[in-house]
């Protein structure tokens, strides 16, 4: 089965812009997880969504912010961009129940804010 | 606050060495998982460890999880280039997943 699909693959933006990235989890899979991964943070969880609802948030600011589908779809959103927010954005799909089978991750996106 | 501390944060070996890689928590994890990641890639499941003192082998890595499920480690027998990547281990509670920092590793061939 296809695995975690996540578009797009690399982006540029400046600071002040927003952006919105995709996921699309593997068919079945309900649950949908963003991190964020810089070489500094390592793996930081930002939200998780499991049948359209937000299930857990991680600590960022409220300029992240997301949404799941009724198809399981995932999108996150950045606002007000800042230099900081430069990193791989990571997607990770599961399949119920939550956790007991760990995570399948999409390739990510690679966000850089100039 | 980091819940899972990996050790060692870096390591570079010769093709055919063994190395272990050791994941450490004070807290209770219901269950364990660990990832490669290769750069520019996301990271992928090796294993998932459940019962207390369980051992896991897959082909040349094994994979133990402590008595008390705080800790775990992971044995790579005769390393190869082919092992390159970041190691990372995530303990799960309540319905959320908890990241090590990783260790990064390199075999020279």
């Amino acid at each position: 089965k296809a695995g975690v699909t996540q578009t797009p693959r690399y982006l540029i933006k400046t600071r002040g812009q927003q952006v919105t990235l995709s996921c699309s989890p593997i068919s079945g899979h309900r649950s949908v997880s963003w991190y964020q991964q810089t070489p500094g943070q390592g793996l930081q969880f930002l939200f998780e969504y499991f049948s359209e609802t937000q299930r857990n948030k991680g600590n960022f600011p409220g300029r992240f912010s997301g949404r799941q589908f009724s198809n399981s779809r995932s999108e996150m959103n950045v606002s007000t961009l800042e230099l900081g927010d430069s990193a791989l954005y990571l997607c990770a799909s599961s399949e119920p129940p939550i956790g007991a089978g760990g995570y399948t991750f999409g390739s990510g996106t690679r966000l850089t804010v100039v | 606050t980091q819940l899972l501390e990996q050790s060692p944060q870096f390591l570079s070996i010769q093709e055919g060495e063994n190395l272990t890689v050791y994941c450490n928590s004070s807290s209770v994890f219901s269950s364990l998982q660990w990832y490669r990641q290769e750069p520019g890639e996301g990271p992928v499941l090796l294993v998932t460890v459940v019962t207390g003192g369980e051992v896991k082998k897959l082909k040349r890595l094994t994979f133990q999880f402590g008595d008390a499920r705080k800790d775990s480690s992971l044995h790579i027998t005769a390393a190869q280039p082919g092992d390159t990547g970041l190691y990372l281990c995530a303990g799960y509670n309540f319905n959320k997943f908890y990241f090590g920092s990783g260790t990064k590793l390199n075999v020279k061939p």
